[in-house]
Parts: C-alpha cells; structure tokens; sequence
C-alpha cells in the first residue's frame, strides 16, 4: 500500500504566486485533512473533508482552498502565496466508519514550501 | 477551548534511561479522545496510541507506557529503557468526536537519546 503520498516533497515559490500541493491516499478512507507545522506551534489544521464533496475549516484556513472531487484525492491551493506561508505541510487520511470514532491519522511524508 | 499543552520543548537523555514525556489538555467535554504521535528525522508522523476518555487504564506496549490521569487533565509516556532509535519529536493530540473530529496539536516535544 502506498498510503498517503503528497508532492511534491520540497517547493519554492514566489510571494503571490499560486500552487497546489497534492495529496492523494489509497485507503478509502472517507476523512482527510490538510496540517500545517511551524517551530513552537505545533501542528495547526487547515482545511479537512468527511467525504467527497464536503470540505470545511479548520484552525488557520485564511489563503488556502480544498475541494473534494473524489475520496481519494484533498489538493490544497494557495492563492497567492505570502512568506507566513513558508511551513511544512502534512496531509492526513482516516478510515471514519461513523463520525465521532476518531480513528488514527495517517500522515503523508510532508511538503516543505517556502515563499521568498 | 481546547488546548494541549507540552511544556518540555526538549529533552536529552542517555541510552537506557528511562524518559516520561509530559501531556496536560483542556477540554470541556466529557467525551473526547487523547493521542501521541511520534516524528522521526524522517518527518512523517506515526501514530503511537488513542486513548479514549471513559478508559483511564494505563497502557503498556513494550518499551511505552502511556498514563492517563483525568483528575490532573493529565496523559503522560513514558519510554523506558531509551534507545537511539526513540530520538523523535513526539506529539499529544486532543479531539472531541461530538464536534468535527478535528485534532488538537501540542507544540511538541523533541527527545533526543544519545548512545
């Protein structure tokens, strides 16, 4: 099983260009989510999805959009892109049979973006 | 409002010390769940344990061993007998499944075993 793969690994982009980074999982699983991890923060939800079609924010969505095409497939977009952006980027899948079970995340390996 | 706090930014051991890793969480739910991630050199996280909130049994897996503490808001791991390998950035994580299922972070806790 490949489980989560994200690309690209490691990007740099100018301020106000857009990019999408990709995620995809072959799990099924139905919940997918996009984190953001900065020194001493931690990591901080943007954007998750509970199947396809359905996305919704999480704690730092501002300059970011996601759409649910398919179940297996969470791009992240950035509009125009702003050095705060400069993290690293881990999307997340789980297999949620019903809401509320919170079963365990699986983590991509991580997009390292920078914006000069 | 949820939040997780680890309050060792770092912690250096030597090889075959035993090292407890500090959780404290706010919540105001009654039903929630607690987890711990670890995040190797690597970076990709791996899920460690999920602890319900009604299950306040301590839990063993080798080497690991998580305890839970609901009166101190507290959910705690400790490594015993540490090993090279086990140098990490381990995370705590709170959610609440009545709500979104969204995972609260900790800020982290970088151990680093030196042989």
């Amino acid at each position: 099983n490949a489980g989560v793969t994200q690309t690209p690994k490691f990007q740099v982009l100018k301020t106000g260009q857009s990019m999408t980074l990709q995620c995809a999982q072959d799990m099924n699983h139905e919940y997918m989510s996009w984190y953001r991890q900065d020194p001493g923060m931690g990591l901080r939800l943007i954007h998750y999805s509970v199947g396809a079609g359905i996305t919704d924010q999480g704690e730092v969505p501002n300059g970011y959009n996601v759409s649910r095409s398919t179940t297996e497939d969470f791009p992240l977009r950035l509009l125009s892109a702003a050095p705060s952006q400069t993290s690293v980027y881990f999307c997340a899948s789980s297999y949620e049979p019903n809401p509320g079970t919170n079963e365990k995340l699986f983590f991509g390996s991580g997009t390292q973006l920078s914006v000069l | 409002a949820q939040k997780v706090t680890q309050a060792q930014t770092e912690i250096s051991v030597v090889e075959k010390e035993d090292v407890t890793l500090d959780c404290v969480y706010e919540t105001r739910d009654t039903t929630y769940y607690l987890f711990w991630y670890k995040q190797p050199p690597s970076g990709e996280l791996v899920f460690l344990i999920r602890r319900n909130s009604f299950d306040e049994q301590n839990e063993i897996s080798g080497r690991y061993s998580w305890n839970f503490q609901k009166s101190t808001s507290s959910f705690n791991f400790t490594i015993t007998a540490s090993q090279v390998v086990d140098s990490a950035v381990y995370f705590c994580a709170l959610s609440e499944p009545y709500n979104t299922d969204k995972l609260i972070f900790g800020t982290g806790t970088r151990l680093q075993v030196f042989p």
